[in-house]
């Protein structure tokens, strides 16, 4: 069986902090994909980043960056210089060697960025 | 974005009756997801197809049923629909160009209320 913990259910920031989003997730197996996905007041879900079991390496995109590390079995999102716009709840999701490739969601991290 | 459309988009209804939910598509995606989301839980999976009469059980799989006769429409119905099914219900749909670790695109959602 394969879980995802997202331990914060809400953060509150001002806009220009910096915040970051904790993800640790159990899995037995060895090839998996981690995602983030964001939902914004409107409710749609949209897609962020998938990060592969074998690449380890930091991402940045923008304001945007995730650090991956295997060996505590998290997949952490910071948010630099946070905007009003990125106040959204954030869901990181595992994607296992299962039948189908399902997606197992965490609880999701509400962030809210005031002014 | 995957051209995914859901509907209805609200529906109330009452206890013991049956409700059928559709999704479409347009983009000719192989796999087509049912999540359903509640507060604290984040998506959990519902049901899931592989191609078209092929469809399989996820996590919360009781209480419905799926079916699939054409590539672009993946329908959920609740036979005898319950208060505990009040929930908002996302289509999501995977290309495997990326492989089978592809991400997943999300409609717009489903909001169920059953009183």
């Amino acid at each position: 069986a394969q879980k995802v913990t997202q331990a914060q259910t809400e953060i509150s920031v001002v806009e220009k902090e910096d915040v970051t989003l904790d993800c640790v997730y159990e899995t037995r197996d060895t090839t998996y994909y981690l995602f983030w996905y964001k939902q914004p007041p409107s409710g749609e879900l949209v897609f962020l980043i998938r990060r592969n079991s074998f690449d380890e390496q930091n991402e940045i995109s923008g304001r945007y960056s995730w650090n991956f590390q295997k060996s505590t079995s998290s997949f952490n999102f910071t948010i630099t210089a946070s905007q009003v716009v990125d106040s959204a709840v954030y869901f990181c999701a595992l994607s296992g060697d299962n039948a189908g490739n399902m997606l197992t969601f965490g609880g999701g991290t509400r962030l809210m960025v005031k002014p | 974005d995957a051209g995914i459309t859901q509907s209805p988009r609200h529906k109330v209804t009452e206890t013991g009756t049956p409700v059928t939910l559709r999704c479409h598509q347009t983009e000719n995606h192989r796999y087509m997801y049912w999540y359903r989301q509640d507060p604290g839980h984040g998506l959990r999976l519902i049901h899931y197809s592989y191609g078209v009469k092929d469809t399989d059980k996820g996590e919360v799989s009781d209480g419905y049923s799926v079916s699939r006769s054409k590539t672009e429409d993946f329908l959920l119905t609740l036979e005898s629909a319950t208060s505990s099914q009040t929930s908002v219900y996302f289509c999501a749909t995977k290309d495997l160009a990326g492989g089978v670790f592809d991400e997943q695109f999300f409609g717009p959602g489903t909001r169920l209320t059953v009183l």
